[in-house]
């Protein structure tokens, strides 16, 4: 069975620019959440998805967004870049059989100019 | 919302000793208790999980204990090898959906 898949895996814009970062999970589940990683943050949890509905949100300005497609594909976006926002953007995806287990993608790395 | 501690953040042990990493939650509501290894440039790795209904549990060289009365969770890792150095990350999550709230990791390096 294939693993969570993100593309692009890195990416390199400007300030001001907005960019989409996708996410496919593991076949079968239904779950996506999304993290950011930076080394003076941490991992920290965007949001998260569920049958195309987003279920629970952390604490990142609305400049963050993102959907879930009917196939449990999801997308983030990030509108308005700002130098900080540069990290590494991390989904994971969840089973629905066992709740919580979360196995995550490999990553796309943002740098942002 | 969940606040997460994670201790030490530095940890260097001689290979085949043990390592114990440790971990303290706020909100009593977790109920699920994951352990993550991230090696350098790749992705976070479960390795062991723990939920609350449960004291302890191993899984050959790794095991997690789960304290709810003081909210605190632990990760051993016995006879370490360098293969386990890395950085490890504790996390909680509860109260529904699949958010998990992450302590800062702790990077383990086994020194020959």
């Amino acid at each position: 069975k294939a693993g969570v898949t993100q593309t692009p895996r890195y990416l390199i814009k400007t300030r001001g620019q907005q960019v989409t970062l996708s996410c496919s999970p593991i076949s079968g589940h239904r779950s996506v959440s999304w993290y950011q990683q930076t080394p003076g943050q941490g991992l920290q949890f965007l949001f998260e998805y569920f049958s195309e509905t987003q279920r629970n949100k952390g604490n990142f300005p609305g400049r963050f967004s993102g959907r879930q497609f009917s196939n449990s594909r999801s997308e983030m976006n990030v509108s308005t870049l700002e130098l900080g926002d540069s990290a590494l953007y991390l989904c994971a995806s969840t089973s629905s059989r066992v709740f919580n287990e979360q196995f995550f993608g490999p990553g796309t790395r943002l740098t942002v100019l | 919302g969940e606040n997460v501690e994670q201790h030490p953040s530095t940890l260097s042990v001689q290979e085949g000793d043990s390592a114990v990493i440790k971990c303290t939650y706020s909100d009593s509501a977790s109920n699920y208790f994951p352990w993550y290894k991230q090696e350098l440039g790749k992705r976070p790795q479960l390795i062991i999980d723990i939920r609350s209904n449960v004291g302890e549990k191993k899984d050959q060289r790794i095991a997690v204990t789960l304290n709810k009365t003081a909210k605190h969770f632990s990760l051993h890792i016995t006879e370490t090898q360098p293969e386990d150095s890395a950085v490890y990350f504790c996390a909680a999550s509860g109260g529904g959906g699949n958010k998990l709230t992450f302590g800062t990791g702790t990077q383990l390096k086994v020194e020959l």
